[in-house]
């Protein structure tokens, strides 16, 4: 397995809280990714980064920021969380953004009440 | 932006039977396309991968095809096995981003 850690892997929150989602890779990759998976939906993505203080918006950014100040490290923050952002959140890398593979790490699964 | 389709939402075959999960996309920028291999409580995992001037790519009993004319592709599974039952995922990457179809759950039976 690609070395990719998310932490927290489980998150209770409730609404109006902000959140913070980290992403760690060790292997070095250009870019990562922040995806959120929903039933029917499949993955949509967040927002990517493609090296350090880089960054760019997907699908569904909005009411989401990223910052990635290490290569190693992709931070998501929900600035003030709704039962809508209630979702799995994958982070993937990828050695290049166009046509290089994306390794996806484990998941966290957050619950906004 | 692009948008990818996938059909069908659920596949039931017997083990030894063939499955085929079907893709469409939108934007002819689109150049390279994997396909994912996600089981319950983990992160999809890569399974094959085919580049816009491929038209095949095989891999023991796992294939893809490309039609960059009708801007669709193609998973193959041949020989079913229990363990192949997850969910799959195609993608299309446009531009540095991912878009993904829906997802296809692949049940097996023994």
């Amino acid at each position: 397995d690609a070395g990719i850690t998310q932490s927290p892997r489980h998150k209770v929150t409730e609404t109006g809280t902000p959140v913070t989602l980290r992403c760690h890779q060790t292997e070095n990759h250009r870019y990562m990714y922040w995806y959120r998976q929903d039933p029917g939906h499949g993955l949509r993505l967040i927002h990517y980064s493609y090296g350090v203080k880089d960054t760019d918006k997907g699908e569904v950014s909005d009411g989401y920021s990223v910052s990635r100040s290490k290569t190693e490290d992709f931070l998501l923050t929900l600035e003030s969380a709704t039962s809508s952002q209630t979702s799995v959140y994958f982070c993937a890398i990828s050695e290049g953004g166009n046509g290089e593979t994306q390794y996806f790490g484990p998941g966290t699964r957050l619950l906004v009440l | 932006g692009e948008n990818v389709e996938q059909h069908p939402s659920t596949l039931s075959v017997q083990e030894g039977d063939s499955a085929v999960i079907k893709c469409t996309y939108s934007d002819s920028a689109s150049n390279y396309f994997p396909w994912y291999k996600q089981e319950l409580g983990k992160g999809p995992q890569l399974i094959i991968d085919i580049r816009s001037n491929v038209g095949e790519k095989k891999d023991q009993r796992i294939a893809v095809t490309l039609n960059k004319t009708a801007k669709h592709f193609s998973l193959h599974i041949t020989e079913t096995q229990p363990e192949d039952s997850a969910v799959y995922f195609c993608a299309a990457n446009n531009f540095n981003k991912f878009y993904f179809g829906s997802g296809t759950k692949l049940n097996v039976k023994p």
